[in-house]
């Protein structure tokens, strides 16, 4: 499987602004994409999906983006609280195997 | 809560050992996934059982197996144990056909 670093990008926000975290993802043939977040000490908690026949998609306060040209993706988080510190991994999957994950970046919401 | 459990939440144990982590998926799934969480390598996949037939595998050691029962809850036995083995241990189970991953609160597993 592929190697990812101990060295977690960080993104620190302020209370109230918009964060935007973002991942390169690797397989062109990946069809189906996933937001986790991982608040220390639990497991990853789903947050959105998005497939290859989509460019964006929205949850509650929080926007998908794929750009299948450059193989990227990201993720808007809207009006950021200090509830949403966390470490944001994205995911990908080809044909319905198991998760490719990415190495993650931590969100530090600075109230 | 995702609805999937495991058990135990800790485990400390020696070199050598044999341990056996298990996972209890969200009703109604049938598919359940291995997954190791360590510092240098992020999350790594290890092993997928389908309705208790294995269906695909990832970097999972020749030391460690799995299984799944009739019941669908999973196991995940790792034996041998070294150092390197120190990580934690995620489950996650999907609905037959979906790919929406749900992951369990780990197994923190310490090797000494």
């Amino acid at each position: 499987g592929e190697s990812v670093g101990l060295h977690l990008p960080t993104l620190s926000v302020q209370e109230g602004d918009n964060s935007i975290i973002n991942c390169a993802y690797s397989n062109s043939a990946s069809d189906y994409f996933i937001w986790y977040k991982q608040e220390s000490g639990k497991g990853p908690q789903f947050i959105i999906d998005i497939r290859s026949n989509m460019d964006k998609r929205q949850g509650q306060r929080v926007t998908v983006l794929l750009n299948k040209t450059v193989k990227h993706l990201s993720l808007q988080i809207a009006a950021t609280q200090p509830g949403d510190s966390a470490v944001y991994f994205c995911a990908e999957n080809t044909g319905r195997r198991a998760l490719t994950f990415g190495s993650g970046t931590r969100l530090q919401v600075q109230p | 809560d995702s609805g999937v459990t495991q058990t135990p939440k800790h485990l400390i144990t020696a070199t050598g050992q044999r341990v056996t982590l298990r996972c209890s998926p969200r009703s109604g799934d049938l598919s359940v996934y291995w997954y190791q969480q360590s510092l240098d390598q992020g999350l790594q996949f290890l092993i997928q059982y389908y309705n208790g037939e294995e269906r695909a595998k990832g970097n999972i050691l020749e030391r460690f197996s799995a299984q799944q029962f009739p019941d669908l809850h999973s196991e995940l036995n790792l034996s041998s144990l070294e150092l390197g083995d120190s990580a934690l241990y995620f489950c996650a189970s999907s609905l037959a056909g979906e790919e929406t991953q749900y992951f369990g609160p780990g197994t923190r597993l310490l090797v000494l």
